[in-house]
């Protein structure tokens, strides 16, 4: 009931592009859904995050959507660029987890120019 | 503003030896963690401390012991080091908000690289 599944594992998009990341969750309790970026040799940073009372959020080329009956959300890179080329984690947290996030497995995205 | 920072960057150890991963950050957060990063595994933490004074086990502290030595520092303790602790080490703080103490964005640190051979 802790775990989040994300899907795929790796993601080659051109440039212009389209990036589609998914994840899902079982433990209803989850009330946050943070997406975080990292570059190579870098720490994880928090890129766009979503609570469930909304379906969709999206901040510049970045949208989250979030589907609560199904339990699933996902991450939509639009117009992607090679400076997108990173690997992507999403996590979930709330009461089932004690408020500690609960990564995914990570998407490791390749935008070619 | 450094941020979080971690000492050292990269570290070999031999099976059995013992060390201490070093992280501080100066955004007087209240909360910080430890994850390990594996391949294909995602971020595992390992301990975390909600606030000043306390610590607790997240999903892997087997192996590990934690020191929350001021609110700034928090370090990571490998007794006996073992092959199966090869991994990318990361410490993050968070402002402590809501119930439970530890949501909110967290911010990382650039990592530790340890292999132990």
């Amino acid at each position: 009931q802790q775990q989040v599944k994300q899907s795929p594992q790796s993601l080659i998009v051109q440039k212009g592009g389209i990036s589609i990341i998914n994840c899902a969750y079982e433990n209803t309790a989850f009330d946050y859904f943070p997406w975080y970026q990292q570059f190579p040799g870098k720490g994880p940073a928090l890129l766009i995050a979503i609570r469930p009372d909304v379906s969709e959020k999206k901040e510049g080329r970045f949208t989250i959507s979030f589907n609560k009956s199904a339990k699933q959300f996902s991450l939509h890179i639009m117009d992607s660029q090679p400076g997108d080329s990173a690997t992507y984690f999403c996590a979930a947290s709330g009461w089932g987890s004690s408020y500690k996030l609960i990564f995914g497995s990570g998407t490791r995205l390749l935008v070619r120019p | 503003n450094a941020g979080v920072t971690q000492t050292p960057k990269f570290q070999v150890l031999k099976t059995g030896q013992s060390m201490t991963l070093q992280c501080a950050q100066d955004m007087n957060h209240n909360s910080m963690y430890w994850y390990r990063q594996d391949p294909g595994m995602g971020l595992r933490l390992i301990y975390y401390s909600a606030s000043e004074g306390t610590t607790d086990k997240g999903e892997v502290p087997n192996g590990y012991n934690v020191s929350r030595l001021n609110k700034r520092e928090f370090s990571l303790r490998l007794e006996s080091a073992a092959p199966s602790q090869t991994s990318v080490y990361f410490c993050a703080s968070s402002e402590r908000r809501g119930e439970g103490g530890t949501r909110g964005e967290q911010f990382f640190g650039p990592g530790t690289r340890l292999t132990v051979l």
